[in-house]
């Protein structure tokens, strides 16, 4: 069974980095895109960004000046940074498991992470 | 950018009725890139729905999708305790890949 923990600081100040890493079990790292989504307190989701174990990345351009997914094999971790960080960042950011890289491709995102609340203040 | 429109915004029934839920594309994203999330308070979003009309394992079949192109629909035969609580169509048509706000499912 998939597994994703998931850890980071849960208090930031205006200006810092947010950091989050994400550690996977149960599942082959090297076949998945490995996803980052974020949900402001009482709103809806937003996509950060996703990986794949080969280091390819794909950012929402809304935040694409700021983020930074990386990937770490060894460890079957993966790992977001977001600069800059404002009021705005503060939300619940989940780690999941995307879509296979190998076909057929079921495009979705499943299972989620616990998902870690980052609070900008 | 793909945008999602979830109809209604939230839905209020009591258990046993039929939910019907409407999530609508501004642009063709076809049917294999649509999924369908449930929420409840306090937990991450769980897989229902893939490719518009595939449950995901262990989904009940109380749940069905339906849809292509730029209309989809959730429906919930029968409302379980269990089923009360927000819901969200998401597509992987085109980058960035985009969710709708929600329809809330709540208690009637």
């Amino acid at each position: 069974q998939v597994q994703l923990q998931q850890w980071g600081a849960g208090l930031l100040k205006p200006s810092e980095t947010l950091s989050l890493t994400c550690a996977v079990s149960g599942a082959s790292f090297n076949n998945y895109y490995w996803t980052v989504i974020r949900q402001a307190p009482g709103k809806g989701l937003e996509w950060i960004g996703e990986i794949t174990h080969s280091g390819f990345t794909n950012y929402n351009p809304s935040l694409e000046s700021r983020v930074t997914i990386s990937v770490d094999t060894s460890k079957s971790q993966f790992s977001l940074k977001l600069t800059s960080v404002t009021a705005a960042d503060t939300a619940v950011y989940f780690c999941a498991r995307g879509p296979t890289l190998l076909g057929p491709t079921r495009w979705a995102i499943d299972p989620w992470g616990q998902g870690t609340l980052v609070t900008v203040s | 950018e793909i945008v999602l429109t979830q109809s209604p915004g939230s839905l209020s029934l009591s258990p046993g009725e039929r939910a019907t839920l409407s999530c609508r594309a501004n642009q063709d994203i076809g049917s294999a890139y649509l999924a369908w999330y449930q929420q409840r308070p306090g937990q991450a979003p769980r897989l229902l729905i893939y490719a518009a009309s595939t449950r995901a394992s262990g989904i009940p079949d109380t749940f069905s999708g339906s849809g292509s192109g730029t209309n989809f629909t959730l429906t919930i035969t029968r409302l379980e305790p269990e089923d009360f609580a927000v819901y969200y169509c998401q597509q992987y048509g085109s980058s960035p890949w985009t969710f709708g706000r929600g329809t809330k499912v709540e208690v009637k």
